[in-house]
Parts: structure tokens; sequence; C-alpha cells
């Protein structure tokens, strides 16, 4: 079966602290994506990043990085020096295979929401 | 681009009531869905669409219909509102490139069913 969790809920820091929100998936496809999306307050999800299930390497950007890892079947989202803007829920998702073929197949965590203290 | 744009942003249904919610994209995408978001348990896909005049149904299609006559425009219909389709409906598009697709999402609409 296929499976996205966010255990966090919630998490709130201060800012300029650092936040690592965790995503643990579950599938037995070798070729899969995986997502991060935002939702600000104002309630539409912002896509963030897209990885597929060959490319390990990390990404930065900017105050931003993602951490995969197939060993652990891991996707954390880091944000350095976290800002007010930062608050927001973010979800992690999983689709499997080719679009054509399994667009039914995008599933999404539950969501972190996260909250910066100014 | 206005990108994906959703209408109403609010609606008061009651039980038994019928409505449309209308979901329109300036993008030229083959790819539209619905999505609807209950608290604590992430997004779940409705209905989609791989191109015009082609629907399918999701994880959750009970009570709701689709119909894709161009690809601009994918409404989600609702034939008779139930309390538990109480929940906050977005649309999504998306192009296909092989490995580099990325899905838009519309504002949402918020949908109260009383």
């Amino acid at each position: 079966a296929q499976k996205v969790t966010q255990a966090q809920t919630e998490i709130s820091v201060v800012e300029k602290e650092d936040v690592t929100l965790d995503c643990v998936y579950e599938t037995r496809d070798t070729t899969y994506y995986l997502f991060w999306y935002k939702q600000p307050p104002s309630g539409e999800l912002v896509f963030l990043i897209r990885r597929n299930s060959f490319d390990e390497q990390n990404e930065i950007s900017g105050r931003y990085s993602w951490n995969f890892q197939k060993s652990t079947s891991s996707f954390n989202f880091t944000i350095t020096a976290s800002q007010v803007v930062d608050s927001a829920v973010y979800f992690c998702a999983l689709r499997l295979g080719e679009m054509k073929t399994s667009y039914d197949k995008v599933i999404f965590g539950p969501g972190t929401s996260l909250s910066v203290i100014p | 681009n206005a990108g994906v744009t959703q209408t109403p942003k609010f609606q008061v249904l009651k039980t038994g009531q019928s409505m449309t919610l209308q979901c329109a994209q300036d993008m030229n995408h083959e790819y539209m869905s619905w999505y609807r978001q209950d608290p604590g348990m992430g997004l779940r896909l409705i209905h989609y669409s791989v191109g015009a005049g082609i629907t399918d149904q999701g994880e959750v299609p009970n009570g709701y219909n689709v119909s894709r006559s161009t690809t601009e425009d994918f409404p989600l219909r609702l034939l008779s509102a139930a309390p538990s389709q109480t929940s906050v409906y977005f649309c999504a598009s998306s192009y296909s490139a092989a490995y580099q697709e990325t899905q838009y999402f519309g504002p949402g609409t918020r949908l109260l069913v009383l």
C-alpha cells in the first residue's frame, strides 16, 4: 500500500530558528515522485519541489533544503533561519509512475502546520 | 496568465441542494483535477481529467460529477449536497512532460452544507 506520513501535526519555532519537517513514504514501486507543497493562510497550495525516485541528490533553494533518502523512505524539508512568512501548512505528497498512467495515484500526507513566532 | 481560478470562494448549501463549483485554467494544461481537503486528512482526489472529453474517478468520487467539454474548464457538480461534503475544494491543473510535471492549484472553495 502507498502512504505518506507526516508525524508532526504542528510545529512552533521562534523566528530565525531552523526547522525540519519530516516526511516518510511507503511504496513498492521503483518509479515514483515526491512533492512538497506550502499552503499559506490564504489557502491556495504552492508547489515547492518535485523529486523523482532516481535522483537522490539533495537540493537547496535559498533558505529551503530537501533531504531525500531512499534507504529510510524519507523526504525531509528544512527551513533555515525561519521567517514569519514561512508560517503555513506544508504537505508532502507521493505520486506513482508516469503521469498518464497513474494520475489518480497522488497521495498527500496530512500536513504539518508550522508557526513561526516573531 | 490568471493560472487556475475557482468560483465561488465560499458557499453555504442546505442538505439536498445541488450546485456547481467552477474551475478554469488558462495555461492550456491537459490534466485537471479536483481535491477535497479535510482536517488531518491531507488532500483526497475526487475526479480528474486527462484531456477534453475524458474524465475518471479518483479516491472519493461518490456524490460528485464532472465533465470536461473544453481544455480550460473543469466544473465539479454536487448533485444532492450532504453535510459530509462540507470541505475545502481545490482544483488543480498540470502539463505533462516526462518527469517534469507540476500541479498548479486554485485558491480553493470553502463549502458548508447544513
